[in-house]
């Protein structure tokens, strides 16, 4: 069966410093792969996604994640953390059959000490 | 902007209750969905609708019911709540391959 890990429940990073979030995920084929993070009472926000192509991605609030198909993996990176980075980040992997069921990993808390 | 809006944000209610969770989508967008986080675990695909009226199970259907008679509306349903139904819920909509979501509906069962 299809699944997703974050292997890090809590990260705990200080302002300025570099940042990686893993992800692993167990699928036959290369699927769909998705990082959305979830701010402190809202909703979740897509902040990349990988369907082919070059396996560094760029996304939104200075994110990027690189996908290696020999690791099975797709970790987040952010080069300079910023205090409203804290958050919850969420991997995903949407299999063969569409998009309308992505399988999300627990999430991985990131804090930001100043 | 998409707007996902769910229309409560808190909620607490008695074990045997009928509950109502509301969400509305100003997009559009023919597909939408019901997911249940939990600390741990992620989220988990309740149930999710692509078009009026029709509706598919995802992972874990036991115990919700959905109704979708409008397009911008779809209603996640829970018969008769059990304490283990205690959770966040999420609503999202779907255009091409990005799910937009509403801020979550915090439900307490007691």
């Amino acid at each position: 069966a299809q699944s997703v890990t974050q292997p890090d429940i809590h990260i705990t990073v200080s302002e300025g410093a570099s940042l990686e979030l893993r992800c692993n995920y167990s699928y036959g084929a290369t699927p769909y792969l998705f990082w959305y993070v979830q701010s402190p009472g809202q909703g979740l926000q897509l902040l990349l996604k990988y369907f082919s192509g070059d396996t560094l991605v760029q996304g939104i609030k200075g994110f990027e994640a690189e996908f290696k198909r020999s690791q099975s993996s797709f970790n987040l990176r952010k080069p300079s953390v910023h205090w409203s980075d804290a958050a919850e980040y969420f991997c995903a992997v949407g299999v063969s059959g569409g998009y309308n069921k992505l399988i999300f990993g627990a999430g991985t808390r990131l804090a930001v000490h100043p | 902007d998409v707007k996902v809006t769910q229309s409560s944000r808190y909620l607490v209610k008695r074990t045997g209750e009928k509950v109502f969770l509301e969400c509305v989508q100003d997009m559009d967008h023919e597909n939408m969905f019901w997911y249940r986080q939990d600390p741990g675990l992620g989220l988990r695909l309740i149930y999710f609708s692509y078009d009026v009226k029709m509706k598919e199970k995802g992972d874990i259907p036991e115990g919700y019911s959905v109704s979708r008679e409008k397009k911008e509306r779809f209603s996640l349903i829970l018969e008769s709540a059990s304490t283990n139904q205690t959770s966040m819920y999420l609503c999202a909509s779907r255009t091409g391959t990005t799910l937009f979501f509403g801020e979550g509906s915090r439900l307490t069962v007691l």
